[in-house]
């Protein structure tokens, strides 16, 4: 258990709807990233949150829009949905070390758009 | 933007055997190579990771080995057992105060043979 916690672990929806994805990081961990990972495209950085500020962006529709909260926790929010969107989404909070910033990633949200 | 290619796809390995897997990347400041596995059903795990003022690093059965000039780091894994099946997932990324754009692999699909 990496001690993030993502809700819902299941989705499905329909196009043209909007849904909201839940991200809870381990404990002290000020960094929230979003990637979301799908068959053809792999594993695609998203967007990043540190202490409540976007930090860094990557690959993230303008469909799509995210935000951390005071409590640290954070949520992906996804509009217009269209069949395209169905992937794994994977939040996941960092420690920084010597080495560099280590990821601890969620379980994920399996998201179906039907 | 960087670019990191991940060989081979798949992979076979009687238990016993060594596994290796290989990557390369396109952006010379990259400095922070990490590798994770990801588990059915399970978010990517952290399983080893190495700086580029780093040539190798091991932990028990797994190893990693950088090569900055030829811009290519592989992971090996020793004495392969059937838990390690897996996908394994390489990255990269360039270490900023900005935070920690990982840019990952394709992913190898693992599995150990009885």
């Amino acid at each position: 258990d990496s001690g993030v916690t993502q809700t819902p672990k299941h989705l499905i929806t329909a196009t043209g709807q909007r849904v909201t994805l839940r991200c809870s990081p381990r404990s002290g961990d000020l960094s929230v990233y979003w990637y979301q990972q799908s068959l053809d495209q792999g594993l695609q950085f998203l967007i990043q949150y540190y202490n409540g500020e976007e930090r860094a962006k990557g690959n993230i529709l303008e469909r799509f829009s995210a935000q951390q909260f005071p409590d640290l926790h954070s949520e992906l929010n996804l509009s217009s949905l269209e069949l395209g969107d169905s992937a794994l989404y994977f939040c996941a909070s960092s420690i920084m070390t010597g080495e560099g910033e280590k990821l601890f990633f969620g379980s994920g949200t399996q998201l179906s758009v039907l | 933007g960087e670019n990191v290619e991940q060989h081979p796809s798949t992979l076979s390995v009687q238990e016993g055997d060594s596994a290796v897997i290989k990557c390369t990347y396109s952006d010379s400041a990259s400095n922070y190579f990490p590798w994770y596995k990801q588990e059915l059903g399970k978010g990517p795990q952290l399983i080893i990771d190495i700086r580029s003022n780093v040539g190798e690093k091991k932990d028990q059965r797994i190893a990693v080995t950088l090569n900055k000039t030829a811009k290519h780091f592989s992971l090996h894994i020793t004495e392969t057992q059937p838990e390690d099946s897996a996908v394994y997932f390489c990255a990269a990324s360039r270490v900023t105060g900005g935070g920690n754009k990982l840019t990952f692999g394709t992913g190898t699909q693992l599995k150990v043979e009885l």
